[in-house]
């Protein structure tokens, strides 16, 4: 099946500095991606809607010029947490809709921590 | 809007034994349903949808869903429950295909010898 491919799988960085996630479609266009950030124990809550070539459409609630999202291509987006503090630790994951919008695959998800 | 119940955080079930995972749902309008499963820091793997038509949808791994529109449940069951089944599953429901799923809170699988 279609493999999405998510790096880094973690990351530690000091408050106050910025960390750039990927997410790459490897074999298929992805026009459309989304982002999701997962809490211990909880459920998936989606960020924001990323469209190719287009701003991307952020949740209620979710901060965009805190969490930046880029999609410059029909196989990569990317989230950008500026400056992140020690509450933005979480598990980030990305999945990537089929043009025909029949599946979504997704990432392996990045562990990112705040210190 | 829409939203998803899953009832039962975890459970427990020992090897060969039936797996049924609870999942209730709550949509304006036809839904589209999924189940996923994810494994410790992993991603997401789909096990089975439901979009439209026959409403027993059979997935990979021996797991199968049943649409019941009247009860608006999409519970997940499998006959024989393996070590490898345990891990987190999540049940998802969508307006359009793959656009903006809302999952619900996940049920951890255990599955004891």
């Amino acid at each position: 099946g279609a493999v999405v491919s998510q790096h880094p799988s973690r990351v530690i960085c000091k408050s106050g500095t910025s960390v750039k996630i990927e997410c790459r479609s490897l074999d298929f266009q992805a026009t459309t991606m989304f982002w999701y950030r997962q809490f211990p124990k909880k459920s998936l809550m989606l960020m924001a809607t990323s469209n190719e070539g287009s701003k991307a459409t952020y949740e209620q609630g979710v901060e965009k010029d805190k969490f930046l999202i880029n999609h410059a291509s029909l196989t990569l987006s990317t989230l950008t947490v500026t400056s992140a503090h020690p509450e933005d630790s979480s598990f980030y994951i990305c999945s990537a809709r089929t043009e025909a919008n029949t599946e979504a695959f997704f990432g392996q998800g990045t562990r990112l921590t705040v210190v | 809007a829409q939203s998803v119940t899953q009832l039962g955080s975890h459970v427990s079930v020992s090897e060969g034994a039936l797996v049924l995972l609870r999942c209730n749902y709550s949509s304006s309008v036809p839904p589209y349903l999924f189940w996923y499963v994810q494994y410790p820091n992993q991603g997401l793997q789909l096990l089975l949808k439901y979009t439209t038509g026959a409403t027993l949808v059979k997935g990979i791994n021996g797991f199968e869903a049943e649409f019941k529109k009247s009860e608006t449940s999409f519970h997940l069951t499998k006959p024989s429950a393996h070590m490898s089944d345990a891990a987190e599953y999540f049940c998802a429901v969508s307006l359009q295909g793959f656009q903006k799923l809302v999952f619900g809170t996940g049920t951890r699988l255990l599955v004891s010898p």
